[in-house]
């Protein structure tokens, strides 16, 4: 067991530009998770796939953000003509159906200049 | 709508002393509650979770929770600090409960950054 691996741990980019972030989850975890954390703030639920299938999308992401987890293995976080609100760290986490744990990857922080 | 409050957003103890971070929560059904640590540059630790069983529950690193339902709290405590115990503490509610088929999402409380001091 490795663990939720995310990459890259950081992205730095400028206003506008698009970025995309990848998460592998623990490998026989069907549920996967996103969520966002902004500085002296919990971590926000963005959106989560059990397999394939994205379930759920918090109101917090906007048109400008996708994911995808297109073979129910690891998944893609994806923001378009980032702003500067949209600097965070993003987490993934995964888990089992019949567990509520989830398992938290170390994250990928982007800074937007 | 579950929700949980963390009463202080910063404690600050003495090596060897106790450590209480407190919580309370909000559920429309019997939670599913945790607490998570996470150390400056590092990810997100389970410390302990709580699921119906009993009402005192043991953690990783010494620490311990008791679920109270009659005053919706679920307060982290430690008999000892360490020096190593600094970071910041996440009380954690779920939305999938014992017979709901929900996602699972968890919700999050703002923190509490604990300090020890030698």
């Amino acid at each position: 067991d490795t663990g939720v691996s995310q990459d890259p741990r950081h992205k730095i980019t400028k206003r506008g530009q698009n970025v995309t972030f990848r998460c592998d989850p623990i490998s026989e975890h069907n549920r996967l998770y996103w969520y966002r954390q902004t500085l002296g703030q919990g971590p926000e639920f963005l959106t989560y796939f059990q397999n394939e299938a994205q379930l759920e999308k918090s109101r917090l992401l906007s048109d400008r953000f996708s994911a995808e987890r297109p073979k129910g293995s690891f998944s893609t976080l994806e923001i378009q003509r980032t702003e500067q609100g949209d600097s965070a760290m993003y987490l993934c986490a995964s888990s089992l159906e019949t567990s509520g744990e989830q398992f938290f990857g170390p994250g990928t922080r982007l800074t937007v200049l | 709508a579950q929700s949980v409050t963390q009463l202080d957003s910063h404690v600050s103890v003495s090596e060897g002393t106790p450590v209480l971070l407190r919580c309370n929560y909000s559920s429309s059904y019997s939670p599913s509650l945790f607490w998570y640590v996470q150390h400056p540059n590092k990810g997100l630790q389970l410390l302990l979770k709580y699921t119906s069983a009993a009402t005192l529950v043991k953690g990783i690193n010494g620490f311990e929770a008791e679920f109270k339902k009659s005053e919706t709290s679920f307060h982290l405590t430690k008999p000892s600090a360490h020096m190593s115990d600094a970071a910041e503490y996440f009380c954690v509610v779920s939305d999938q409960a014992e017979g709901y088929n929900q996602g699972g999402k968890l919700i999050f409380g703002q923190g509490t950054e604990l300090s020890v001091k030698p």
